[in-house]
């Protein structure tokens, strides 16, 4: 079946601007995870959803930065006044059940803010 | 939380030899360990996990190992090819994934 995808593959946008990164996870993974990786560095965790809740969000930078799973699926992090330090790229990750289960990844969306 | 600390940072072998790479973490209750392997501009990879009613793993020519009483794991890999370099990231959870910094491992032919 189909992996995890996320759209766009790139995004390049301005300071202060808004942008969404969509998430689709493999199809009955209940679990969705947003990830951060900046160049040289591993991957830093954003948020975890359980089915349609964000079980832990303590990973979210500011309050600019909010997700959203609102069928339980597909996942949408958005982003609020941009600035050139939210440069990474997103990763997604969904994994069957949730605590401890392999999590599988996104190809990721490269996020520029120029 | 957890911390999880990678060696090295950089590790070049020649081909056909082994290379071990290091971690360790702080929070007793993780219990699921992954290694994933990731090229440039591409996804991470999972190559291997393992739990924490288990010591030691191994897929053909990779194998990890867990000392919890230690707190640490490690990534074997034997009879190394040039596809094999990339760079590796551990990980340690309890239900998110708290993970090390990353080996860039070097292959030289």
């Amino acid at each position: 079946g189909a992996g995890v995808s996320q759209t766009p593959s790139n995004k390049v946008t301005e300071k202060g601007k808004y942008v969404e990164l969509r998430c689709d996870p493999i199809s009955g993974h209940t679990a969705l995870y947003w990830y951060r990786q900046s160049l040289g560095q591993g991957p830093e965790f954003l948020i975890y959803f359980q089915g349609t809740g964000a079980a832990d969000d303590s990973g979210l930078p500011n309050d600019r930065f909010f997700a959203v799973r609102p069928e339980g699926s597909v996942s949408t992090l958005k982003i609020q006044r941009t600035e050139r330090g939210d440069s990474a790229v997103y990763l997604c990750a969904s994994s069957l059940a949730g605590a401890g289960d392999t999590q599988y990844f996104g190809p990721g969306t490269r996020l520029t803010v120029l | 939380g957890e911390n999880v600390e990678q060696h090295p940072s950089t590790l070049s072998v020649q081909e056909g030899d082994s290379a071990v790479i290091k971690c360790t973490y702080s929070d007793s209750a993780s219990n699921y360990f992954p290694w994933y392997k990731q090229e440039l501009g591409k996804r991470p990879q999972l190559i291997i996990d393992i739990r924490s009613n288990v010591g030691e793993k191994k897929d053909q020519r990779i194998a990890v190992t867990l000392n919890k009483t230690a707190k640490h794991f490690s990534l074997h890999i034997t009879e190394t090819q040039p596809e094999d370099s990339a760079v590796y990231f551990c990980a340690a959870s309890n239900y998110q994934l708290i993970w090390g910094a990353g080996t860039k491992l070097i292959i030289k032919p």
